[in-house]
């Protein structure tokens, strides 16, 4: 395992109101990336890092911003959540060179924006 | 643009055979993942292909054609625990972004 815990692991919210999620690894892992995971959409990128304070856009960043000062941290924000926003979320971490190079991912967060 | 196909749903029976197929059409290609995901839980690493052919791991083993851009995923000796959701991932030549198919969701019946 790569050590990879997201907090919080649930979170109901209210349209409009700031939400932040926490992806710590205790791997020194390079890269970091967020997914959500809905029915039917498999597992889309939302932001990813490689490295402290590079970070780039996914596939579906609108509404999303990401923060990353420490090799172990990457925060997700979302600024203003909407009920579109109503997902499952992944951190998922690689560390290149290191064989297969495979994702690790957290345990997920489910967070409910009413 | 980019896209991954895998079947939504398959059945199959304890003991048995199955074989999920994956087609992809990306802009780029640096290796075809396939994970396996326990509903509720996080995705686990299964398998990986880079070059066309076989790589056997135990019960599972992956299949890649590059020039086909096809892949499948066989499981042998099926048990209950195999039922699971299988996503078919291949990474992208740049900055080790992942594009994930929207998975294959495996039952298995006694």
């Amino acid at each position: 395992d790569a050590g990879i815990t997201q907090s919080p692991r649930h979170k109901v919210t209210e349209t409009g109101t700031p939400v932040t999620l926490r992806c710590h690894q205790t791997e020194n892992h390079r890269y970091m990336y967020w997914y959500r995971q809905d029915p039917g959409h498999g597992l889309r990128l939302i932001h990813y890092s490689y490295g402290v304070k590079d970070t780039d856009k996914g596939e579906v960043s609108d509404g999303y911003s990401v923060s990353r000062s420490k090799t172990e941290d990457f925060l997700l924000t979302l600024e203003s959540a909407t009920s579109s926003q109503t997902s499952v979320y992944f951190c998922a971490t690689v560390s290149p060179g290191q064989g297969v190079d495979e994702q690790f991912f957290g345990p997920g967060t489910r967070l409910t924006v009413l | 643009g980019q896209n991954i196909d895998q079947p939504t749903e398959m059945t199959a029976t304890e003991g048995a055979i199955v074989q999920i197929n994956c087609t992809y059409q990306t802009s780029g290609f640096n290796g075809l993942f396939w994970y396996q995901q326990h509903a509720g839980e996080a995705p686990t690493f299964l398998s990986y292909n880079v070059l066309d052919g076989l790589e056997e791991k135990g019960r599972f083993s992956s299949f890649l054609s590059r020039s086909k851009g096809y892949s499948y995923l066989l499981l042998k000796e099926l048990q209950m625990k195999d039922s699971a959701s299988y996503l078919c991932a291949v990474r992208n030549t740049g900055g080790f972004k992942t594009i994930f198919g929207a998975g294959t969701r495996l039952f298995v019946k006694a």
